[in-house]
């Protein structure tokens, strides 16, 4: 069975650096295909696609935000880290880290972490 | 990019009859070499994670109802639902995966 969790602080002021950690079981990083996306998705709004790492240490970005985001990767530790610089309100939103399953769709999400922008 | 929208933004039905949502690509999703169009739908039920329902735009996941279908290739799909049971209640949204992966903005489908 595989299941993702979200980690990372709940608030953030502007301009500061955000850090989240996904935590993952049911799969491993290093196996052909498999990959772990983060999605964001700001209150009553749709869902954005932000980032994915690959088994291969292949890296994604989302066009529009690509010089703020860093995604890497710990398979020893199952774990999935993205950073994001210069936070600001807008930013406001439920995070997600999902599966990215060898047929390239997002099988398995996790709960969601909701990161609010404030000063 | 390639854009995703759908239609239409929300929807009501009344239980048992046909609910039925667009979503059209800014450009073809159908990838020539194997004839798959890489578009897929997702449920999200209000204060939980999206769940994958169809992938390859008609390939439903194990364990979805076979009320729901999907249909469409190259910009155009479509996501039927055949009759409509309470628990289908939610906002649905389709997904490009042929370049990177965008979301269309969701479609609210609400009983009438």
């Amino acid at each position: 069975q595989i299941t993702l969790m979200e980690s990372g602080p709940t608030l953030a002021k502007p301009t500061q650096t955000l850090t989240l950690t996904c935590t993952f079981s049911g799969f491993s990083l290093t196996s052909s295909g498999m990959g772990v996306a983060w999605i964001r998705q700001p209150p009553g709004r749709a869902l954005e696609w932000l980032a994915l790492i690959a088994w291969n240490d292949e890296t994604r970005y989302s066009p529009s935000l690509k010089s703020r985001l860093t995604i890497t990767k710990d398979t020893s530790k199952k774990q999935v880290v993205l950073t994001m610089t210069n936070m600001d309100p807008v930013d406001t939103a439920t995070y997600y880290c999902a599966y990215r399953s060898p047929s390239l769709v997002f099988g398995c999400w996790g709960q969601g972490t909701l990161v609010t922008v404030s000063s | 990019d390639i854009a995703m929208i759908q239609s239409p933004d929300s929807l009501a039905v009344s239980l048992g009859e046909r609910a039925t949502i667009n979503c059209k690509s800014s450009q073809s999703v159908l990838y020539m070499s194997n004839n798959k169009n890489y578009l897929a739908w997702y449920q999200q039920k209000p204060g939980q994670p999206p769940k994958l329902l169809i992938s390859w735009a008609s390939t439903r996941e194990s364990g979805v109802p076979d009320r729901f279908s999907g249909s469409g290739s190259g910009t155009d799909f479509t996501l039927t639902i055949s009759s409509l049971q309470a628990e289908d209640v939610a906002v649905y949204y389709c997904q490009q995966y042929y370049s990177s992966w965008t979301f269309g903005q969701g479609t609210k489908v609400e009983i009438k």
